[in-house]
């Protein structure tokens, strides 16, 4: 069964700090990675994706891709309430893009 | 450039009904992906539609079935609905491949009883 990996969470920070979130995955295939943001009640919005090795920064935030430890993260800088929300780590797995998603990481951010 | 649609918004049906759910897929994209996602969970991956076909599915029975239609709009159809089929459908349009992001509509949350 290949799986994706988060720490449930809730991780809460303090507003101005950084979120570091992380997530594990089983399938070496795998080859794209991306990170997700769903509100309560709402449907996850895309807003990182990783392919090689590495940082890969985009405003506040940034992901990191570890292949060989089969390790992806994503780092949120000066948190803002706004970001409270559960952030999902999705794996791309087989020839087609069928996403493997972990359970998602609750972040809090309080003022 | 128009997003992901997906209709309707809340559905309350009973077991053993049948129901259908809708997808138009961001303009551009050829693919949709369906997914299912229980309270408290990630999304879970049904299937997938590319080019009219299949191209793709998880670990659903086969009373899962769908359709993509030639403007790249796709349904979801459940049949004999069972209690554990209450969750949110989401819709997600993409190019084919597996490196394509995947953009995803507002859901459908349906409710069995």
């Amino acid at each position: 069964q290949k799986e994706v990996e988060q720490n449930s969470g809730p991780l809460s920070v303090p507003e101005g700090a950084i979120a570091s979130l992380n997530c594990t995955y089983s399938d070496r295939g795998s080859q794209s990675f991306f990170w997700y943001r769903q509100y309560s009640g709402k449907s996850p919005e895309l807003i990182m994706s990783i392919y090689s090795n590495g940082d890969k920064e985009d405003g506040r935030f940034t992901a990191q891709l570890n292949k060989a430890s089969q390790y992806v993260s994503l780092l949120i800088r000066d948190s803002q309430p706004s970001d409270s929300a559960t952030y999902l780590c999705a794996g791309s797995s087989g020839g087609y893009n069928k996403l493997i998603f972990g359970a998602g990481t609750r972040l809090a951010v309080h003022p | 450039e128009t997003g992901v649609t997906q209709s309707p918004t809340h559905l309350i049906k009973t077991r053993g009904q049948q129901v259908t759910l809708r997808c138009s897929s961001q303009s551009g994209h050829n693919t949709v992906s369906w997914y299912q996602q229980a309270l408290g969970q990630g999304p879970q991956f049904i299937f997938q539609y590319y080019r009219e076909e299949e191209n793709g599915r998880g670990n659903f029975p086969p009373r899962f079935s769908g359709l993509q239609f030639p403007n790249y709009s796709s349904e979801l159809n459940v049949n004999a609905l069972e209690l554990d089929d209450s969750a949110l459908y989401l819709c997600a349009s993409s190019f084919q491949g597996a490196d394509y992001e995947q953009y995803f509509g507002p859901g459908t949350r349906l409710t069995v009883t």
